[in-house]
């Protein structure tokens, strides 16, 4: 039974380039949510999507942008990288926008150089 | 502004002991809170969690106390195996906003010795 998947894996990108990560979410979960790790932190939210609505935004510039598709699959677009982009980036899906128990898929490490 | 700390970003335990990992939190609108674990190169993996009406969940070597009052939790493992060395995030969650986004803290680096 597939658990969260993520691709790549990882991605070294330049300066002002865009990227876009990818996430599957575990089978029946209808929530997605996307969080920046930064190496000596905790995981931060980026967002949270549900039913392809989003129904959360954390404290991310508007260079960041996401969505969900009818399949529960999620993109995490990010545009004009900067330096500070370089982190590890995660998707959790959960059963619904209301359910605490996430599951984390493995993660995208993003280098920026 | 840190709503969740750990305050300790590491703990050396030797196998058999107990491993205490402490959590406090800020904000009272925090109603749920959870325990991961990551190994290096993989993503966060959900161990246990406890919901702000209970004081005490256990699951096998597991378990975890909420103190309300000192806006405070801990983890508790034992007895502790050289497995579980990892690093452990506390993370906590306002259900009442009808949507659960995790408030994570950064972590304890968890070292059991045989």
């Amino acid at each position: 039974d597939a658990g969260v998947t993520q691709s790549p894996t990882h991605l070294i990108k330049t300066r002002g380039q865009h990227v876009t990560l990818r996430c599957s979410p575990i089978s029946g979960h209808k929530s997605v949510s996307w969080y920046q790790q930064v190496l000596g932190q905790g995981p931060q939210f980026i967002f949270q999507y549900y039913e392809k609505e989003e129904r959360g935004r954390g404290n991310f510039p508007d260079r960041f942008s996401a969505r969900q598709f009818p399949n529960y699959s999620s993109e995490l677009n990010v545009n004009a990288l900067l330096l500070g982009d370089s982190a590890l980036y995660l998707c959790a899906s959960s059963l619904g926008s209301g359910s605490t128990e996430a599951f984390f898929g493995q993660g995208t490490r993003l280098t920026v150089v | 502004d840190q709503q969740v700390k750990q305050n300790s970003p590491s703990l050396s335990v030797q196998e058999g002991r107990i491993s205490i990992l402490n959590c406090d939190y800020t904000n009272s609108m925090f109603d749920y809170f959870l325990w991961y674990k990551k190994y290096p190169a993989e993503g966060p993996t959900f161990l246990i969690s406890i919901s702000s009406i209970k004081d005490k969940n256990e699951d096998g070597r597991f378990t975890v106390f909420l103190n309300k009052s000192a806006k405070h939790l801990s983890l508790h493992i034992v007895p502790s195996q050289p497995g579980d060395s990892a690093v452990y995030f506390c993370a906590a969650s306002a259900r009442m906003t009808g949507y659960s986004t995790l408030t994570f803290g950064k972590g304890t680096m968890l070292l059991v010795s045989p």
